[in-house]
């Protein structure tokens, strides 16, 4: 059974440094690895999408890549800012048509 | 607005009082799918559905039961509800089961009694 794990489960930084969360799976058979943002009380909102035959995709600040290989993901976030804070939620698409998600990172940018 | 809407938002019931919980995509996606989020456990699967009359069980489908009559609808129905069952639910939609990204709605948070 697919596990998924994400390291480190809260993360505490000042505004405008680097940032990397990290992601791992144990059954490397995946369709695809999406990074979520949850805000407190809200929905899940998609960050990233990586194909299973993807290295990385950007948008904006954020950079995910994915060693399907190893069983690992990086969300990378580079000058992060306040508007950042949330939890990031890593999910893994495998065989069954399952999304199996990680417990998320929860993360506070403070000015 | 491409969007995955839930109703009710919010719930309190007691326990064995059947409710149903609404979820509708208005993208034409024929993957919907139920999550229930709780803390420590982090989002689980309920149930899922490749399309029209077509649903399968996902890792935590007892006390659930759900149907898809139509592409944009997929409600989540509790039977009888009990108060472990307590929790934040989400609806989601995809093209398909595989290669597309999720979008998934506000949640449902449900309280029993």
């Amino acid at each position: 059974k697919q596990e998924v794990t994400q390291i480190p489960a809260a993360l505490s930084v000042p505004e405008g440094e680097n940032l990397v969360l990290n992601c791992s799976f144990t059954d490397s058979a995946i369709y695809n690895l999406q990074w979520f943002r949850q805000d407190p009380g809200k929905g899940l909102t998609s960050l990233l999408l990586i194909q299973s035959s993807q290295r990385e995709q950007t948008s904006g600040r954020l950079n995910a890549s994915l060693d399907k290989s190893s069983g690992r993901s990086t969300l990378y976030i580079a000058a992060s800012q306040p508007g950042d804070s949330a939890t990031y939620l890593c999910a893994v698409r495998g065989g069954y048509s399952t999304l199996t998600f990680g417990k998320g990172t929860m993360l506070l940018v403070s000015p | 607005e491409a969007q995955v809407t839930q109703n009710p938002r919010y719930l309190i019931t007691v326990t064995g009082k059947k409710l149903t919980v609404t979820c509708s995509q208005n993208m034409n996606h024929e993957y919907m799918s139920w999550y229930r989020q709780d803390p420590g456990l982090g989002l689980r699967q309920i149930y899922y559905s490749m399309n029209v009359e077509v649903t399968d069980k996902g890792d935590v489908p007892e006390g659930y039961k759900v149907s898809r009559k139509e592409k944009r609808n997929f409600p989540l129905i509790l039977e009888s509800p009990s108060p472990n069952q307590t929790s934040l639910y989400f609806c989601a939609s995809s093209w398909d089961s595989g290669s597309y990204e999720q979008y998934f709605g506000p949640g449902t948070r449900l309280t029993v009694t």
